[in-house]
């Protein structure tokens, strides 16, 4: 099983400042298939990012990834109040299609 | 416009049964890999199960594995998975998700809103 471990856990950041958030697997991930989701309290994840660098439909320019074999990592520039959120990275190459245990990005 | 709606969840006693059901619409649900993803009051996403588009092919957690079987009835744009010795650690909202595009097995793009199962006495 591929293990995700995501850092920081928690990451307090101001509107208008850039997030990096961390994600790193135990093994390589396979043709880079690693995803990024963002979670609202009480809402279905959504997803932001594909194939570790590309945008899904929708998704502002202010969300950036990148990132291969064991390393990856979200951008997020210049954090709107809406981006509060709690982000998951997920491995989508190897089953079990695991996923990180989240960074929280709240407000400072 | 892509659709999910789940339905089954409830509350069930230790070592219970319980069918969720996934019903789809605004795609051809046929060519779509489809995944359940569940959440734990409080906790973070995992991975439950996948099943691809004519369902001869599926995928389980370790941890239901077993005790859990995915399964799609194309004719009726719906996704169900049976749940059978259900544990209180099964307690969990559970998501279907659809996959985005392109091979393999993943991401997943469309979600569900969820339904909530609580196994307990």
């Amino acid at each position: 099983e591929i293990v995700l471990t995501q850092s920081p856990g928690t990451l307090s950041l101001s509107p208008g400042e850039g997030a990096t958030l961390s994600c790193r697997a135990s093994q390589s991930v396979s043709s880079s298939s690693l995803a990024w989701y963002q979670q609202k309290p009480g809402q279905a994840p959504r997803l932001l990012i594909y194939g570790a660098s590309s945008r899904a439909p929708g998704i502002p320019d202010r969300f950036s990834g990148s990132g291969s074999g064991t390393d990856f990592t979200l951008t997020i520039n210049r954090l709107e109040p809406e981006d509060f959120a709690v982000y998951y990275c997920q491995q989508y190459g190897t089953s079990p299609f695991t996923f990180g245990p989240g960074t929280k990005v709240d407000i400072k | 416009e892509v659709q999910l709606v789940e339905s089954g969840g409830g509350l069930v006693q230790p070592g219970g049964s319980l069918r969720l059901s996934c019903t789809a619409s605004g795609f051809t649900f046929s060519g779509y890999v489809m995944t359940w993803v569940r959440q734990a009051p409080g906790k973070g996403l995992e991975w439950v199960s996948a099943i691809n588009g004519n369902g001869g092919s599926t995928y389980y957690a370790d941890s239901v594995k077993g005790r859990f079987t995915i399964s799609r009835d194309n004719s009726e744009n719906t996704l169900y998975l049976q749940m059978n010795s259900l544990r209180a650690e099964d307690t969990a909202v559970y998501y279907c998700a659809k996959k985005l595009v392109g091979s393999g097995w993943g991401p997943w793009g469309n979600w569900g809103q969820g339904t909530l199962v609580t196994v307990s006495s």
